[in-house]
């Protein structure tokens, strides 16, 4: 079946413009993540979905940041006020429960001029 | 808090050569740890997971083994080939959900 998917695959923005990322996740998934991958570093937790809620967001770095999932599904995370530091490739993943494999998809690169 | 290296940061090796990748992490508390492999500009595939019980998995060429007390795990790749060369990621799953990244080791094997 198809994997997890995000769109778009790359996107430039200005400093202090409102970017949104979404990620369509395996059929069937319940819980979804958001990583964020720095370059030349591993991928950083953001936050995690189980179902519609967020269980955990702690990785959120500040307030612009925010993500939400409202049918169970489709997610989309969305930055306000962006600046340069908010440049790297954001990774979602998903499994079928909380404690299981999380597949990843392709990711999105964000480049804030 | 999970802090995970891996060393080397990169690694050049002719073809044919074996490849021995490391992963050290502060907490031996793990419910598991995972193997990614990263091309350029893509996202991340799963090569092998150790469960914290298993001391090694093993899928073709690739073997990873985990030593929870001392806090390392080694990936070995036989006989390496030129479509090896990407990074390759390490990450240890805490009794929770999130994963914890080390840095990578960025291979590249020479044809």
């Amino acid at each position: 079946g198809a994997g997890v998917s995000q769109t778009p695959s790359n996107k430039v923005t200005e400093k202090g413009k409102y970017v949104e990322l979404r990620c369509d996740p395996i059929s069937g998934h319940t819980a979804l993540y958001w990583y964020r991958q720095s370059l030349g570093q591993g991928p950083e937790f953001l936050i995690y979905f189980q179902g519609t809620g967020a269980a955990d967001d702690s990785g959120l770095p500040n307030d612009r940041f925010f993500a939400v999932r409202p049918e169970g599904s489709v997610s989309t995370l969305k930055i306000q006020r962006t600046e340069r530091g908010d440049s790297a490739v954001y990774l979602c993943a998903s499994s079928l429960t909380g404690t299981d494999t999380q597949y990843f998809g392709p990711g999105t690169r964000l480049t804030v001029l | 808090k999970q802090e995970v290296t891996q060393i080397p940061a990169a690694l050049s090796v002719p073809e044919g050569e074996n490849l021995v990748l490391n992963c050290s992490f502060t907490d031996s508390a793990i419910y598991n740890l995972q193997w990614f492999r990263q091309d350029p500009g893509k996202g991340l595939t799963s090569l092998l997971l150790i469960q914290s019980s298993q001391r090694e998995q093993t899928s073709g060429r690739l073997n990873a083994s985990l030593d929870k007390s001392s806090g390392r795990s080694t990936l070995y790749i036989a006989a390496s080939q030129p479509g090896d060369s990407a990074t390759y990621l390490c990450a240890v799953r805490p009794n929770d959900y999130k994963l914890s990244f080390g840095a990578g080791t960025t291979v590249t094997v020479r044809a």
